[in-house]
C-alpha cells in the first residue's frame, strides 16, 4: 500500500478538465510544500509536470496545474486531449523523515 | 543537454548482489544544486523511491531498504551507482536513475534515465 492514496482511474471528455488528488497526511503533504507530480507514458520514464505543489518546469504545457489544501494535493489537467488517454500520474512528497514517498498512480481514461 | 543512462545485468539470481550505473552524459554531478537518486517501479505498477547521493557522499535511503542499499560516487563526478545486496523476487522491476532538486532537501525528479529492466530469477 502506497504511502500517499491516489485515485486508481479518472476519466473526462475531451475539452474538459480532470482532477487527480493526492491524499496523505501531516507527516508529509500537510506539511510541507514539496509536492510533486509525474506523467508516465506507457512503456516510458516518468517526466516531472509539477514540483513545490504549484510549480511548472520549463517546457510543459499550462494545461498542468497544481494545489493543495490540508493533507491532499490535487493536479488538474484542463482542456484534455485524445492524446492523453493511457497516460499515468504520480504524486510525490517529501517527508518530516526526510525521505520521498509515492502515490500509487493514477491512470486517465479519455472518454 | 545533460541526459541520464542506466547500465547493468538485466538477471541476477537470488541471494545475490544488484549493481546498477548511472552515466551522467552532457554534464557531472558537482554542478549546480542537485541530488542523485533512483527510483525502482514493479511490473505494472507504482514507483517506490531507492535513496539520493549528493556528489560529495551524502545520502538519504528508503528505511525499507535501508539494510541492503548503499549508493556512491563515481570518479570525476560523471557516475553513480547502486548497489542491493540479498535480492529475492521481490526486487524484480524497472530501475530509474534521475537527477533530484534540492533546495534545503532533495525532493523532485526533474531529469529521467530510460530506465533498466531488471529481473531476478535463477
Amino acid at each position: 500500500q502506497s504511502p500517499l492514496t491516489q485515485p486508481a482511474s479518472v476519466s473526462g471528455s475531451p475539452g474538459q478538465s480532470i482532477t487527480i488528488s493526492c491524499t496523505g497526511t501531516t507527516d508529509e503533504v500537510g506539511t510541507y510544500d514539496l509536492v510533486s507530480w509525474y506523467q508516465q507514458h506507457p512503456g516510458r520514464a516518468p517526466q516531472l509536470v509539477i514540483f513545490d505543489v504549484g510549480k511548472r518546469p520549463s517546457g510543459v504545457s499550462s494545461r498542468f496545474s497544481g494545489s493543495k489544501t490540508g493533507n491532499t494535493a490535487s493536479l488538474t489537467i484542463s482542456r484534455l486531449q485524445a492524446d492523453d488517454d493511457g497516460d499515468s500520474y504520480y504524486c510525490c512528497s517529501y517527508t518530516h523523515s526526510r525521505i520521498l514517498v509515492f502515490g500509487g498512480g493514477t491512470k486517465v481514461t479519455v472518454l | 543537454q545533460v541526459r541520464l543512462e542506466e547500465s547493468g545485468p538485466a538477471l541476477v539470481k537470488p541471494s545475490q548482489t544488484l549493481s546498477l550505473t548511472c552515466t551522467v552524459h552532457g554534464g557531472t554531478m558537482n554542478y549546480g544544486q542537485y541530488y542523485w537518486g533512483w527510483i525502482r517501479q514493479y511490473p505494472g505498477k507504482g514507483l517506490e523511491w531507492i535513496g539520493n547521493i549528493y556528489y560529495s557522499g551524502r545520502t538519504f535511503y528508503n528505511p525499507s531498504l535501508a539494510r541492503r542499499v548503499s549508493l556512491s560516487v563515481g570518479t570525476s563526478y560523471r557516475q553513480f551507482s547502486l548497489r542491493l545486496t540479498s535480492v529475492t523476487a521481490a526486487d524484480t522491476g524497472v530501475y530509474f536513475c534521475a537527477r533530484v532538486i534540492w533546495s534545503g532537501s532533495p525532493h523532485s525528479f526533474d531529469l529521467w534515465g530510460q530506465g533498466t529492466m531488471v529481473a531476478v530469477s535463477s
